[in-house]
């Protein structure tokens, strides 16, 4: 099964900035990049999803190396309510056929 | 239009009860995940549906963890037997795409067994 490691936590504050790099070195030929938002008693909500190279959208950039073995969540200009958990998922496959492996996550913290 | 939605938001249940937690799926969407997540950890995944068909329960903890999706819509997870710790929270999630590649979750239900 692929495996993902990512940043524990991470800090920032408002307006500034931030990366968060997702290592995901089993990755499959076939497999996405997809990162998620979560809010303390909510599921995960979808933020962006890549191939390869870099896609962008209105809330954030992902940045995926020629080698896909890490992908790099970038989110522009935070604000507190940016202040969430964010995991990196990436599609595995197993004996049994796909699923899914999230990240460990990483708990962004902005501050005023 | 409507999300994913879950049912009951919350359950409490006494050890070795049997529970069961629903999920309504976006309408159409052909695949469906239920995820486990205990406090502080990630989503760890528990089985994978396209539509009636279970293709992946390898992450079902125990023969007490038993889902169906019998009309390749609604599913319902069932636990036999509760025991404390499958006290977390338990996510469905649903995708348009066979893969799933983009999977839109519920809110979760969170269960605690005493």
């Amino acid at each position: 099964l692929a495996k993902t490691t990512q940043p524990i936590s991470m800090d920032s504050y408002e307006g500034q900035e931030v990366n968060i790099t997702c290592s995901h070195n089993n990755i499959a030929t076939n497999d996405y990049i997809t990162w998620y938002q979560q809010f303390p008693s909510q599921g995960p909500r979808f933020i962006i999803q890549g191939y390869k190279t870099k896609v962008t959208n209105e809330v954030a950039s992902l940045f995926i190396p020629a080698d896909r073995k890490s992908s790099t969540l970038s989110l522009p200009r935070v604000s507190l309510s940016d202040t969430a958990v964010y995991y990196c998922l990436v599609g595995a496959k197993n004996n049994y056929g796909q699923n899914f492996v999230f990240g460990p996550g990483t708990r962004l913290s902005v501050l005023p | 239009g409507a999300g994913v939605s879950q049912s009951p938001r919350y359950k409490v249940a006494k050890r070795g009860q049997d529970v069961a937690l629903r999920c309504d799926p976006i309408s159409g969407h052909v695949s469906l995940f239920w995820y486990q997540q205990a406090l502080g950890q990630g989503p760890e995944f528990l089985t994978y549906f396209q539509n009636e068909a279970q293709l992946d329960k390898s992450g079902l903890p125990s023969d007490r963890f038993f889902a169906e999706r019998p009309e390749g819509s609604v599913s319902t997870l069932k636990i036999q037997r509760t025991q404390q710790e499958d006290s977390a929270v338990y996510l469905c999630a649903s995708s348009l795409e066979y893969r799933g590649e983009t999977q839109y979750f519920g809110p979760g239900t969170r269960l605690l067994v005493l």
